[in-house]
């Protein structure tokens, strides 16, 4: 089956700093990925859409320059918190879509845990 | 408006209960995809089932069935003979495949603890 890789699944850093995230489809190519942010004990919250090759959408209230979101290649989407401060600290996870056709499925990775300290 | 109602926000039953998840969804389109995920304490989404909605036949899948009700928009969920390991966040979903954003309209979910 489709399979999603995120990493790293956890990471600590110190406020000011920048950390990156990736998310791979290992057995298909997506050429969307989306990236959500949950909080504790709450839903997964849309941040934005990832298309190959292209911007990024992001969706209101979501900061451009704080998550930079690259598309390079088909099977990678990668986000960067930039000057990261404590209140960005939540959960990410990252989600493929497998095609373009009118059924697709999507797949999700297995999350990174970012604290920020 | 396009939403996904899961009024149950935490249900806490006895091992080997059955117990139903409910999920209510609003759309006037006709042609969307119902989902439902558990979300472990590990954090990863782990997909459970896929509904199309020109598909209204139930689905039992083990200990899980699914039962999809177009006239009430309602997709709900239920375990029988719950387990210790079924504990987790369960999301409902809803996805249009032809509009341009294709998001996924996930629920608030539910969460299950299961009390040996």
């Amino acid at each position: 089956g489709a399979v999603v890789s995120q990493h790293p699944s956890r990471v600590i850093c110190k406020s000011g700093t920048s950390v990156k995230i990736e998310c791979r489809s290992l057995d298909f190519q997506a050429t969307t990925m989306f990236w959500y942010r949950q909080f504790p004990k709450q839903s997964l919250m849309l941040m934005a859409t990832s298309n190959e090759g292209s911007k990024a959408t992001y969706e209101q209230g979501v900061e451009k320059d704080k998550f930079l979101i690259n598309h390079a290649s088909l099977t990678l989407s990668t986000l960067t918190v930039t000057s990261a401060h404590p209140e960005d600290s939540s959960f990410y996870i990252c989600s493929a879509r497998q095609g373009d056709g009118p059924y697709y499925g999507y797949t999700f990775g297995s999350g990174t845990r970012l604290t920020v300290v | 408006a396009q939403k996904v109602t899961q009024a149950q926000t935490e249900i806490s039953v006895v091992e080997k209960e059955d117990v139903t998840l409910d999920c209510v969804y609003e759309t006037r389109d006709t042609t969307y995809y119902l989902f439902w995920y558990k979300q472990p304490p590990s954090g990863e989404l782990v997909f459970l089932i896929r509904r199309n909605s020109f598909d209204e036949q139930n689905e039992i899948s083990g200990r899980y069935s699914w039962n999809f009700q177009k006239s009430t928009s309602s997709f709900n969920f239920t375990i029988t003979a719950s387990q210790v390991v079924d504990s987790a966040v369960y999301f409902c979903a809803l996805i249009f495949p032809y509009s341009s954003a294709s998001k996924i309209i996930f629920g608030s979910g539910t969460r299950l603890s299961i009390r040996p």
